[in-house]
């Protein structure tokens, strides 16, 4: 069973930083791009950035371009997302997906979700 | 970047009643649209993807097309577990992006 649980989200004054991981398990997490997706409260969906295979391609909305990093580490299975100069605006849910197994940027499997807070 | 406009916003329906939901690409996106489903405090679940190919364990009662740029979610008979918010999303480039929800909640 596919699993991703992603951490490292709380509160943090606004221009602060964080780091979310999201943790696989259950498939062959080498051999997926992977993608965070944020929600805000009460709002729609919003793609954030995906990272290729092997990192050599990375991917970013323009609302964090220049601010947030994405990067992964295909030994330990796990994702990240570093995320500098936070502003108010970065306040959500952040979920971490993985795609189909063809490459296709569609994300049949999603974490529970990690909570971010940027207030001072 | 590709902007995508769902309509409604909301709808309210009964069970066992049709369902359309709407999402106009303000490009062409080649047929790389997917559904997804969100219940409150519950992650999205992908139900279809590539305009049409249903997900793995959906039901048949959801069916996706598509007319040049605009592309169409269909509930044939809403079931009470239906009851969610759905989103559509493109993926022919970068960045992705998401339709703003539609709502459909019990008449």
């Amino acid at each position: 069973e596919v699993q991703l649980l992603e951490s490292g989200g709380g509160l943090v004054q606004p221009g602060g930083s964080l780091r979310l991981s999201c943790a696989a398990s259950g498939f062959t997490f080498s051999s997926f791009a992977m993608t965070w997706v944020r929600q805000a409260p009460g709002k729609g969906l919003e793609w954030v950035s995906t990272v290729s295979i092997s990192s050599d391609r990375t991917y970013y909305a323009n609302s964090v371009k220049g601010r947030f990093t994405i990067s992964r580490d295909n030994s330990k299975n796990t994702l990240y997302l570093q995320m500098n100069s936070l502003r108010a605006e970065d306040t959500a849910i952040y979920y971490c997906a993985s795609g189909l197994s063809n490459g296709w940027y569609f994300f049949p499997h999603w974490g529970q979700g990690t909570l971010v807070t940027v207030s001072s | 970047d590709i902007q995508m406009t769902q309509s409604p916003s909301s709808v309210s329906a009964s069970v066992g009643d049709r369902v359309t939901i709407t999402c106009r690409a303000s490009q062409g996106i080649n047929n790389w649209l997917a559904w997804y489903q969100q219940k409150p405090g519950k992650a999205p679940k992908l139900l279809i993807y590539a305009t049409s190919t249903l997900q793995s364990g959906v039901p048949s009662r959801f069916s996706g097309s598509a007319s040049g740029t605009d592309f169409t979610l269909t509930i044939s008979s809403l079931q009470p577990e239906d009851f969610a918010t759905y989103s559509c999303q493109q993926a022919n480039s970068f960045p992705l992006t998401f339709g703003g929800g539609t709502k459909v909640e019990i008449k």
